[in-house]
């Protein structure tokens, strides 16, 4: 696979506990924010975003979370399972710039 | 099925050579983009376009083009230009613009021998 896991935060827990996932954004005019994982060797994949207007959103096990006074969004997933493991990007919208910037990602393993 | 294809998945290239990497969507996305993954970084942008016939540079634009004749393909060049082009290059597609998910391809691992 490709060798996107290296020199990557990275979030090791046990099959069934639940993982939080933590991105510090940089802009704070940024105001949309979207979560994708990418499992090795294949392209990212949407799991869940949340406008500046919202503080939550839930999705199916997953829940994102929005602080705008330290900028930081996280990401939680309920229940881990094996399937989880992937590595996990964070990306904000940057109005001023009209771009998408994605953050380093953080790798998660998930222990059977 | 509805998505996004890249071909070829994996590509060889001598030093010097152009190469052009595919990337064709049915999703009627008018947005498309095209981003470079190298190991413990982030997605940086190589090239977007909104509309065809229109397209923009991203941040890394030196030493790649691209064209978008058509509304589901938007092909990659990267040319002997490129000083470091071995890399992930991922193609994603989106209804409008940044503002919107973004829907990405299986990748092209690009070596340079």
């Amino acid at each position: 696979g490709e060798n996107v896991g290296l020199h990557l935060p990275t979030l090791s827990v046990q099959e069934g506990d639940n993982s939080i996932i933590n991105c510090a954004y940089s802009n704070s005019a940024s105001d949309y924010f979207i979560w994708y994982k990418q499992e090795s060797g294949k392209g990212p994949q949407f799991i869940i975003d949340i406008r500046s207007n919202m503080d939550k959103r839930q999705g199916q096990r997953v829940t994102v979370l929005l602080n705008k006074t330290v900028k930081h969004l996280s990401l939680q997933i309920a229940a881990t399972q094996p399937g989880d493991s992937a590595v996990y990007f964070c990306a904000e919208y940057q109005g001023g710039s009209e771009k998408l910037v994605f953050g380093k990602g953080t790798k998660l393993t998930v222990n059977p | 099925d509805g998505g996004i294809t890249q071909s070829p998945k994996y590509l060889f290239r001598k030093e010097g050579q152009n190469v052009t990497l595919s990337c064709e969507q049915n999703l009627n996305h008018d947005a498309m983009y095209w981003y470079r993954q190298d190991p413990g970084q982030g997605l940086r942008l190589i090239y977007y376009s909104q509309i065809v016939n229109d397209f923009q540079k991203g941040d890394i634009a030196e030493g790649y083009s691209v064209s978008r004749e058509k509304k589901e393909s938007f092909p990659l060049t990267v040319t002997s230009a490129q000083k470091n082009p071995t890399a992930f290059y991922l193609c994603a597609s989106s209804i409008g613009g940044f503002y919107n998910e973004q829907f990405f391809g299986p990748g092209t691992r690009l070596t340079v021998l």
